[in-house]
């Protein structure tokens, strides 16, 4: 089953933060995030294992909360770069297969 | 190295016809996906191939999509009597599971 992802659509002036979250009816052994810019192929940003764990990719950081079985990515200071679709995929413990959430496109501003 | 390569780059067909996508995963890269992408939506699974076992075709909307794999290399994607609603871009994704998915370039299929 798809996870959910909130908000659908963010925008940002240069230097500001967000939040992204990401949530799943399913017992999880990992989260990803990928970033997809506009007429290319999503790119992998990090992975999330284990409950509480923390990650960061440049000033993008992710957390993960296994027993809510939720994730959120943190956009911090942003950078015109950051710009782009953002997609949470979840692994449940069921079957390992990834399922992605419909996305959260992320617009920067200067 | 090389990543994920996916051909035709695009595809442009008449309703009716049938199409054969390839993927040429990453070397050592035992399991493979391929997902929908229409414009400005998100990313639809179609089928997951993981190593030798049977194939995941849970997300395979009609039985005009099919696909196959030989072993842990090369992937085709079939679409039989191609429909306006397939026109999507077509993404392929290559992972040593539990890792990151390495996505191909994409194929966009446009059926007139």
């Amino acid at each position: 089953q798809q996870p959910v992802q909130s908000p659908q659509a963010v925008i940002l002036r240069e230097g500001e933060d967000a939040v992204i979250n990401c949530s799943s009816s399913k017992a999880l052994y990992s989260v990803h995030w990928y970033r997809q810019k506009h007429g290319e192929a999503p790119v992998f940003l990090m992975i999330l294992l284990k409950g509480g764990e923390q990650k960061g990719h440049e000033k993008i950081s992710a957390s993960f909360n296994e027993k809510k079985q939720q994730s959120s990515l943190y956009l911090t200071a942003s950078q015109l770069s950051y710009s782009g679709t953002y997609f949470c995929g979840t692994e449940s413990r069921d079957d390992y297969k990834l399922s992605f959430g419909a996305g959260t496109t992320v617009t920067v501003r200067a | 190295g090389a990543g994920v390569s996916q051909s035709p780059s695009n595809k442009v067909t008449e309703k009716g016809k049938d199409v054969e996508l390839r993927c040429d995963p990453i070397s050592g890269h035992t399991a493979l996906y391929w997902y929908r992408q229409r414009l400005g939506q998100g990313l639809e699974f179609l089928i997951y191939f993981q190593g030798n076992s049977a194939p995941d075709k849970s997300g395979l909307p009609s039985d005009r999509f099919s696909a196959e794999r030989t072993g842990e290399s090369v992937s085709t994607l079939t679409i039989q009597r191609t429909q306006q609603e397939d026109s999507a871009v077509y993404l392929c994704a290559s992972s040593p599971p539990p890792y990151e998915q390495y996505f191909g370039p994409g194929t966009r299929l446009t059926v007139t």
